[in-house]
């Protein structure tokens, strides 16, 4: 089944800077794409969904980034501050509603 | 905006005991989901459903079962704890195949 990589697990940032957050998954057959952030004592938090026929989709204060040649999902942090402290996680599923699967999480620090 | 609530938050059995979750979404999605989550792991899917009646295994079901009684309750039973199965739960609801899951704010779960 669908296996997903996600580097690093844990990220310390100084605010103001950027950070880069990776995923790589196995299925050429997945089609839709997740970025979720949890937050401590919190539930998961959807930041974007990408669709397969999306390359760059820019939320607000990051940037996702698909590229099916290479199966690889990246959240760009593009100036970080305090309240993006928290786990994030990235998600994949495939073309029906069944569960995704997830990485297990990177850790974001920032740091004044 | 999106509702799925958990009850209870916190609980603590022994070896061997009898637990019940329980997840309501009141968004009037079709699809259900229940993960655990686990340090190392990420979020793993355990079981999900289509509607009330339904239930489809997941990919870590060994020792739960699972209940879909209405559109906006599902349930998720251990008959015989283990301290295996001492982790976060968490619920979700989507609209559809592709669609962003909406995740409850967790149960967390000590088995002694």
């Amino acid at each position: 089944g669908e296996q997903v990589e996600q580097r690093p697990p844990h990220l310390s940032v100084r605010e103001g800077d950027s950070a880069v957050i990776i995923c790589t998954y196995t299925d050429p057959n997945s089609y839709y794409f997740f970025w979720y952030k949890q937050e401590p004592g919190a539930g998961l938090q959807l930041l974007m969904k990408v669709f397969s026929s999306t390359e760059i989709n820019e939320g607000q204060g990051f940037t996702v980034l698909l590229n099916k040649k290479d199966k690889q999902l990246s959240l760009n942090l593009t100036a970080a501050h305090p309240g993006d402290s928290a786990v994030y996680f990235c998600a994949v599923s495939g073309n029906y509603a069944q569960g995704l699967t997830f990485g297990l999480g990177t850790r974001v620090s920032v740091f004044p | 905006e999106a509702a799925v609530t958990q009850s209870p938050r916190n609980k603590v059995t022994v070896t061997g005991g009898n637990v019940t979750l329980s997840c309501r979404q009141t968004n009037s999605h079709n699809y259900m989901y229940w993960y655990r989550q686990d340090t190392g792991h990420g979020l793993r899917l355990i079981h999900y459903s289509y509607g009330a009646g339904n239930l489809q295994i997941g990919d870590v079901p060994d020792g739960y079962k699972a209940t879909r009684t209405t559109q906006e309750d599902f349930f998720l039973l251990l008959e015989l704890a283990s301290p295996s199965q001492t982790s976060l739960y968490f619920c979700a609801s989507s609209d559809g195949g592709g669609d962003e899951q909406y995740f409850g704010p967790g149960t967390r779960l000590t088995v002694l």
